[in-house]
């Protein structure tokens, strides 16, 4: 197990179009997070699963947005009708159990799109 | 709201310096204090990591400095080097979140 692993690196999109990033995490690591992250900003949190259950979503998060994580393992993050205020790196994080500031999160190299 | 605040926002130190960089937060519910520090094209990744009832805690060239009454803390790269250039992020730990301050872009000339 090398890290958290990340699907597509990079990906352009028309406006309107769906996209749909994968993320596999550390195989032992029951936590999974998105973020995303602009130029010259902080990652900003976007969704958190604890195993299969997706347990907080962001406010800032619209209904175009959604998550899944099946069986606990890999995850998906689809974006819906995509706007060009989604063009962003999407990064994929995961942790063991405990405390996430002692721990850490992994991170991918992440997705970045493009919508034009 | 922005929990948060790191300063300053870009850093350029000579080869063999001392980088310092500055964040302060305002919650008192924060269980650790990490900074991340992120190459283009990368992810962050967990550079070193302080509790709040500690005030230093050293790990090769890096230092955290915690100040619990003033609620700041900050990030000393001593002998900074080329290879040191990056993104540092200070952020705030909070059960399974971590709330980031906005990075700070360094710069080692040579």
């Amino acid at each position: 197990d090398t890290g958290v692993s990340q699907n597509p690196r990079h990906k352009i999109t028309k406006r309107g179009q769906n996209v749909t990033f994968r993320c596999d995490p550390i195989s032992e690591h029951n936590r999974l997070y998105w973020y995303r992250q602009t130029l010259g900003q902080g990652p900003e949190f976007l969704t958190y699963f604890q195993n299969e259950a997706q347990l907080e979503k962001s406010r800032l998060l619209s209904d175009r947005f959604s998550a899944e994580r099946p069986k606990g393992s890999f995850s998906t993050l689809e974006i819906q009708r995509t706007e060009q205020g989604d063009s962003a790196m999407y990064l994929c994080a995961s942790s063991p159990t405990g405390s996430i500031g002692l721990y850490g999160y992994t991170f991918g190299s992440g997705t970045r799109l493009t919508v034009v | 709201q922005q929990q948060v605040k790191q300063s300053p926002q870009s850093l350029i130190v000579q080869k063999g310096g001392i980088s310092i960089i500055n964040c302060a937060y305002e919650n008192t519910a924060f269980d650790y204090f990490p900074w991340y520090q992120q190459f283009p094209g990368k992810g962050p990744a967990l550079l070193i990591a302080i509790r709040p009832d500690v005030s230093e805690k050293k790990e090769g060239r890096f230092t955290i400095s915690f100040n619990k009454s003033a609620k700041q803390f900050s990030l000393h790269i001593m002998d900074s080097q080329p290879g040191d250039s990056a993104t540092y992020f200070c952020a705030a730990s909070r059960n399974y979140q971590l709330i980031w301050g906005a990075g700070t872009k360094l710069i080692i000339k040579p």
